[in-house]
């Protein structure tokens, strides 16, 4: 099973929004489910779930973090973006096997 | 608040085994699908294996199939994962996770750290 594709990183400045992508295929982030989820994660920290099926935020997650599927491709969209958003984020995925697949991890630079 | 701590790393050498344990509270255990998920020093996430409420079914990434195994006893709220023929690519924080099948993560521990080197 590969990793999912995201880029390595994305920056943007205080208060702009940003767009990780994590792409896969039709046996994972395509298939008919809609079982997408992203993690925020600060150096030395275990992850935080900020997104689930595709869109949906646990409670607690700030409404400045959306997300969206289309085709292979999700994404997680940070609107306003704070200095406290600086972290890596990782998209994951429910797969054909009923497995798990992570994407690989994108560093979210504020400038 | 649900807790999930994590224990039983250390250092191994290849070949070696280990077995890791997590215990959990603040929620109902046997209600729950639980992982392990696991990070290399520098690396992404790398999901596991995951187990269902019962134990009757369980599932692992490809690459772990054979060696590890994942098990729970729900009335001790504890999750295990007996890791076998441990290689140095094995080294990582592994993390024990609360599961439903939307996410692999739901809640996570704070990590145990295994390293294997000789």
């Amino acid at each position: 099973q590969s990793a999912l594709t995201q880029p390595a990183s994305v920056s943007g400045s205080p208060g702009q929004s940003i767009t990780i992508s994590c792409t896969g295929t039709s046996s994972d982030v395509g298939g008919s489910y809609n079982y997408v989820s992203w993690y925020q994660q600060h150096p030395g920290k275990a992850p935080k779930l900020m997104i689930y099926d595709v869109s949906n935020r646990p409670s607690g997650v700030s409404n400045r973090f959306s997300g969206s599927k289309s085709g292979n491709t999700a994404s997680l969209t940070i609107s306003g973006l704070q200095a406290e958003d600086e972290a890596d984020y990782y998209c994951s995925s429910y797969t054909s096997s009923d497995t798990y697949v992570f994407g690989a991890g994108t560093k979210v630079t504020v400038l | 608040e649900v807790q999930l701590v994590e224990s039983g790393g250390g250092v191994v050498q290849p070949g070696g085994s280990l077995r890791l344990s997590c215990v959990a509270s603040g929620f109902t255990f046997s209600a729950y699908w639980m992982s392990w998920v696991r990070q290399a020093p520098g690396k992404g996430l790398e999901w596991v294996a995951n187990i269902k409420q019962d134990g009757s079914e369980k599932y692992y990434v490809d690459s772990m199939k054979g060696r590890f195994t994942i098990s729970r006893d729900n009335a001790k709220n504890s999750l295990y994962l007996q890791m076998n023929s441990l290689r140095a690519e094995d080294t990582a924080v592994y993390y024990c996770t609360r599961t439903n099948i939307a996410t692999p993560g739901e809640s996570w521990g704070q990590g145990t750290l295994v390293t294997v080197s000789s």
